[in-house]
């Protein structure tokens, strides 16, 4: 059974903090791994998709990194607001995604 | 815009009742997902689908079916509703396999 780990479960910061996840994952079979943000009361939308090791992207405050060789990806949110509160999700490609836990994040102002 | 939009955001019913959620997708995606989200645990994917008329099992199908008669609409199905199947479930389109997933607002379902 392919497996993905995400920590911590959950996280709370102070406006301005800068924060950072991690989502571990099998490194055989690699194809892609997704990063979604899931607000409450809201559908899950997608940060990422990174497909190539080494690979870094960025989109505003929060940037990823990938490494498929170990099997990990971090999620690095710089001076967090209270609008980044949101469960995050990273998602393993091989032929479906798997989805690990989440980590929640509380961003108190 | 993208859309992916499900019948309803909250349903009550009865243990054994049949139970349709219905989901709707705007994109001409091929690919269609069936998903339920528990506390504690990841999205676990129920069932999927590739086209019309095609569908395959995920992780957790025991107790659902699905149907896919159009290329927009992907249905689930639970057809005699259990206590166990109180969850929130998401429905996503994908064009392709690793494509980005899109997902609707889900549905919160309590079987009593």
């Amino acid at each position: 059974i392919l497996n993905v780990e995400q920590s911590p479960q959950s996280l709370h910061v102070q406006e301005g903090d800068s924060t950072n996840f991690t989502c571990s994952f099998p490194s055989s079979n690699f194809y892609a791994l997704h990063w979604y943000r899931w607000e409450t009361a809201k559908s899950p939308e997608a940060l990422f998709v990174m497909t190539l090791n080494g690979d870094e992207k960025k989109k505003g405050r929060i940037s990823a990194t990938l490494n498929t060789k170990e099997g990990y990806s971090y999620l690095y949110i710089k001076g967090s607001q209270p609008e980044d509160s949101a469960t995050y999700l990273c998602a393993f490609n091989t032929d479906k995604l798997i989805f690990g836990t989440g980590t929640r994040l509380q961003v108190f102002p | 815009d993208v859309k992916v939009t499900q019948s309803s955001r909250y349903l009550v019913k009865r243990t054994g009742e049949k139970v349709f959620l219905e989901c709707v997708q705007d994109m001409d995606h091929e690919n269609m997902f069936w998903y339920r989200q528990d506390p504690g645990l990841g999205l676990r994917l129920i069932y999927f689908s590739y086209d019309v008329k095609m569908k395959e099992k995920g992780d957790i199908p025991e107790g659902y079916s699905v149907s896919r008669e159009k290329k927009e609409r992907f249905s689930l199905i639970l057809e005699s509703a259990s206590t166990n199947q109180t969850s929130m479930y998401l429905c996503a389109s994908s064009l392709g396999t690793s494509g980005i997933m899109y997902f609707g607002p889900g549905t919160r379902l309590l079987v009593l």
